[in-house]
């Protein structure tokens, strides 16, 4: 069990750049969740997806963002068109099958925008 | 919809006290409630995640409870140590009312300092 795994860990980038974060959630784990944290403040739910299936989405997920888990293994976030208030850490989350269980964190994705 | 609140927001405290952090939640309709801890600028570890028919759980100096009719959760630490120094975080998994999804919520989070 490697745990979830999130790539890049850091990104810095212009205003109106697009990004894209991926997450490798822990094997057989078929719920995938994205949060956003700024400093402060709690993890803020961004999406869920139960295999390949997005079946959650915040309203914080504004139309620039966009989320996908093909084949229900790895996932990636993208962000469109950054601006500064998208400066943020990036984490996603995986659960197994039994929804009693343990959500294990990744180390999350700290984007800085400029 | 649920909210979590957290107090105190921050904490200083000499080495070898015990603590309480509190975690309250407006829908007592949960199916579990757990703890985790985040070290500066790292994703969060879990402490300890409590089903909401039991009552506390423990993991060496840590116990955490659970009220769920009052909406509380405790969580206890005993023997402080500068190494505890971290922000600790109560997330709240939704019932069956969820539709499936548990999603967690989470609270801001209490920071707390162990200084020598």
């Amino acid at each position: 069990d490697t745990g979830v795994s999130q790539d890049p860990r850091h990104k810095i980038t212009k205003r109106g750049q697009n990004v894209t974060f991926r997450c490798d959630p822990i094997s057989e784990h078929n719920r995938l969740y994205w949060y956003r944290q700024t400093l402060g403040q709690g993890p803020e739910f961004l999406t869920y997806f139960q295999n390949e299936a997005q079946l959650e989405k915040s309203r914080l997920l504004s139309d620039r963002f966009s989320a996908e888990r093909p084949k229900g293994s790895f996932s990636t976030l993208e962000i469109q068109r950054t601006e500064q208030g998208d400066s943020a850490m990036y984490l996603c989350a995986s659960r197994p099958i039994r929804s009693g269980n343990t959500i294990y964190f990744g180390e999350g994705s700290w984007l800085t925008v400029v | 919809k649920q909210e979590v609140t957290q107090i105190p927001a921050a904490l200083s405290v000499p080495e070898g006290e015990n603590l309480v952090l509190n975690c309250s939640f407006t829908d007592s309709a949960i199916y579990n409630l757990q703890w985790f801890r985040q070290d500066p600028g790292k994703g969060l570890t879990s402490l300890l995640l409590i089903q909401s028919s039991q009552r506390e759980q423990t993991s060496g100096r840590l116990n955490a409870s659970l009220d769920k009719s009052s909406g509380r959760s405790t969580l206890y630490i005993a023997a402080s140590q500068p190494g505890d120094s971290a922000t600790y975080l109560c997330a709240v998994n939704p019932g069956a009312a969820s539709g499936g999804s548990y999603i967690p919520t989470f609270g801001r989070g209490t920071s707390l300092i162990v200084h020598p």
